[in-house]
């Protein structure tokens, strides 16, 4: 069974950094996209960026380029979203997700996880 | 970048009536090379994660209800319910994958009973 486990939530406050995970199971880490949405509170879904694990080829949104880091281990089959120094606007549900498509132009998302909720306080 | 538009914002439609939502994109995202549309959408629950509906803009996802139907092309796409269940009530998102990254996903559309 093909499994994408992030992890727990998180309370933060800002200014600190953090990092939060989503591990695979069931399929070959390395050789499919993984990306990471957000979604704010009542809001609706962003793109946020996706890397593609075998070679770590990774694309940002514009909007969330330096403001976040994605990463990928194809060692322990873990994507990982981090923040240097988290801002109260940070809060939101973060999910990763599997994309279809072929490694030089990923499609659309196929499979998620269930989200991590981070919370961060002014 | 992509701009995708959903309307209405949200829906009420009654058990068994059809649900129609709209996306229209910016630009198009229909491939001249291999005349597909790079368009997906997405169902949203309460508390739960998307759950991917329909790919290239009328493919149903294997498992999905055939209630459920994409159509479209180009800049203009309609997700259909063509008779509502209450397990249908979510949130949708259209979603285009046209463009190289990043994508982009419409506002979304509330539908309620």
């Amino acid at each position: 069974e093909v499994q994408l486990v992030q992890s727990g939530a998180e309370v933060k406050k800002a200014g600190e950094s953090l990092k939060i995970s989503c591990t695979i199971s069931g399929y070959s880490f390395a050789n499919r996209w993984i990306g990471w949405v957000r979604q704010m509170p009542g809001k609706g879904l962003d793109w946020m960026g996706i890397i593609y694990p075998g070679n770590s080829d990774t694309r940002y949104n514009p909007f969330f380029q330096g403001q976040v880091t994605i990463s990928a281990d194809i060692s322990v089959s873990t994507a990982y979203l981090q923040w240097s120094s988290l801002r109260a606007s940070d809060t939101a549900m973060y999910y990763c997700a599997r994309l279809v498509g072929p490694q030089q132009l990923p499609w659309y998302f196929d499979l998620w996880g269930r989200g991590t909720l981070v919370t961060v306080s002014s | 970048d992509i701009v995708m538009t959903q309307s209405p914002d949200s829906l009420a439609v009654s058990l068994g009536e059809r649900a129609t939502i709209s996306c229209k994109s910016s630009r198009t995202v229909l491939s001249s090379s291999n005349n597909k549309n790079y368009l997906a959408w997405y169902q949203q629950k309460p508390g739960q994660p998307p759950k991917l509906l329909i790919s290239w803009a009328s493919t149903r996802e294997s498992g999905v209800p055939d209630r459920f139907s994409g159509s479209g092309s180009g800049t203009d796409f309609t997700l259909t319910i063509s008779s509502l269940q209450a397990e249908d009530v979510a949130v949708y998102y259209c979603h285009q994958y046209y463009s190289i990254p990043p994508h982009s996903f419409g506002q979304g559309t509330k539908l309620e009973i």
